[in-house]
């Protein structure tokens, strides 16, 4: 059955520092995989996606994701955090094939610290 | 603007009663959908629509219902079957359903019990 995880429910940086959430997937073929993110009390916001070819992908404000197929993950990254990036940040997965599936984990909020 | 529009962003049931939650969007995409979250839980889809007059149930559709009349509305009734509908509701749409599409979504309606 297709999943994800995010092992991290809190996460805390302060300011300036590099910021990496992690996410891990389960599923049979290459799945097409997403972070986005929410600031409170409001909806969701594409950050990157990855559907193929380099596993590197680039996104807005600043962050990248990489797929590892070994690992079953596709961490977050970010150099280095600005206040503005205190928020709760979601993992998803979409099915390749078959019936729809959409799934998201359970998200990772972040702090930072001035 | 395109965009996803929810109203309204803060809403009272009183026991027994049903209640509507309007979506709106005007980025002429055929998918909807709607998703309750919870503190710790993440997203939790309830219902879905890939089309017009067509729509699937989610993870959790018990105690909800929707209707799909028109391409840009998809409203979702909360009954009073529901029996712990205090949440936070996301409606989000998509271009497609086959996984890869980016959803985007409305800021959010906040259901709470009197």
């Amino acid at each position: 059955a297709q999943s994800v995880t995010q092992p991290d429910i809190h996460i805390t940086v302060s300011e300036g520092a590099s910021l990496e959430l992690r996410c891990n997937y389960s599923y049979g073929a290459t799945p097409y995989l997403f972070w986005y993110v929410q600031s409170p009390g409001q909806g969701l916001q594409l950050l990157l996606k990855y559907f193929s070819g380099d596993t590197l992908v680039q996104g807005i404000k600043g962050f990248e994701a990489e797929f590892k197929r070994s690992q079953s993950s596709f961490n977050l990254r970010k150099p280095s955090v600005h206040w503005s990036d205190a928020a709760e940040y979601f993992c998803a997965v979409g099915a390749a094939s078959g019936t729809y599936k959409y799934i998201f984990g359970t998200g990772t909020r972040l702090k930072v610290l001035a | 603007d395109g965009g996803i529009t929810q109203s309204p962003k803060y809403l009272f049931r009183k026991e027994g009663q049903n209640v509507t939650l309007s979506c709106e969007q005007n980025l002429n995409h055929d998918a909807m959908y709607w998703y309750r979250q919870d503190p710790g839980q993440g997203l939790r889809l309830i219902y879905y629509s890939q089309i017009v007059n067509d729509f699937q149930k989610g993870d959790i559709a018990e105690g909800y219902s929707v209707s799909r009349e028109k391409k840009e509305s998809f409203p979702l009734t909360v009954t009073s079957a529901q029996k712990n509908p205090t949440a936070f509701y996301l409606c989000a749409s998509s271009i497609g359903t086959s996984g890869r599409e980016t959803q985007y979504f409305g800021p959010g309606t906040r259901l709470l019990v009197l």
